[in-house]
């Protein structure tokens, strides 16, 4: 066990949804990454979060968005989904904001969209 | 921008037999690597990572790295696989304060 909690761990959606998912980092982490994964490909990341700001962002249009809060966990927002939205999100948090530490990862949340 | 190649898609080997994944990744800066695994229905976890010193890293459940440089390459060795170790393998870099890219994995099946 990670302590990386996330929710929904699947929705199914239409074309044109909006999604919203959830994370809960491990207690004392302040940074949290946001991935995709299709299937049979490796994670993309997609950005994160430091201090309730992002703090980095991948190439993913302006439809993918995300919050964190105050205790540090976070939301992914995805608008308008499309087909290829089909993917596991994983949520990855870390005690640093440098990127050369250890990643904790979620289970993953499976959208379908239909 | 780093990238990371994964050279197999699919291994299959028998319990006992060694283990070599292929990672190559393409910066011609200084990077730090990574291998994770993806056991059955469970979350990625780190397996081991370099960041500067000796290329010869050692992981968790006996696992290996070594980086060589001159050959842009951070492949994944064990001696002598066992079931337990059947998962998907992830390679991944960054550089610096960047982001970790990843491969596309190497899918590992142990038989006995």
């Amino acid at each position: 066990e990670t302590g990386v909690t996330q929710s929904p761990t699947h929705l199914i959606k239409t074309r044109g949804q909006q999604v919203t998912l959830r994370c809960s980092s491990q207690s004392g982490h302040n940074t949290v990454s946001w991935y995709q994964q299709a299937l049979g490909q490796g994670p993309q990341f997609i950005f994160q979060y430091y201090r309730e700001e992002e703090n980095g962002r991948g190439n993913f249009p302006p439809r993918f968005s995300g919050l964190q809060f105050p205790n540090y966990s976070s939301e992914l927002n995805v608008n308008a989904l499309e087909l290829d939205d089909s993917a596991l999100y994983l949520c990855a948090s870390s005690f640093t904001v440098a990127n050369t530490g250890e990643l904790f990862f979620g289970e993953g949340s499976r959208l379908t969209v239909l | 921008a780093q990238s990371v190649s994964q050279h197999n898609h699919h291994v299959i080997l028998s319990e006992a037999a060694s283990l070599e994944l292929g990672c190559n990744y393409s910066y011609g800066g200084t990077v730090n690597l990574f291998w994770y695994v993806q056991y059955p229905g469970q979350h990625l976890q780190l397996l081991l990572k370099y960041f500067s010193g000796d290329p010869l890293v050692k992981g968790i459940k006996g696992f290996e790295a070594e980086f060589i440089k001159s050959k842009f390459s951070f492949n994944l060795r064990k001696p002598s696989v066992q079931w337990s170790d059947t998962a998907e393998y992830f390679c991944a870099v960054n550089a610096g304060n960047t982001p970790l890219v990843f491969g596309k994995g190497t899918r590992l099946s142990v038989i006995a």
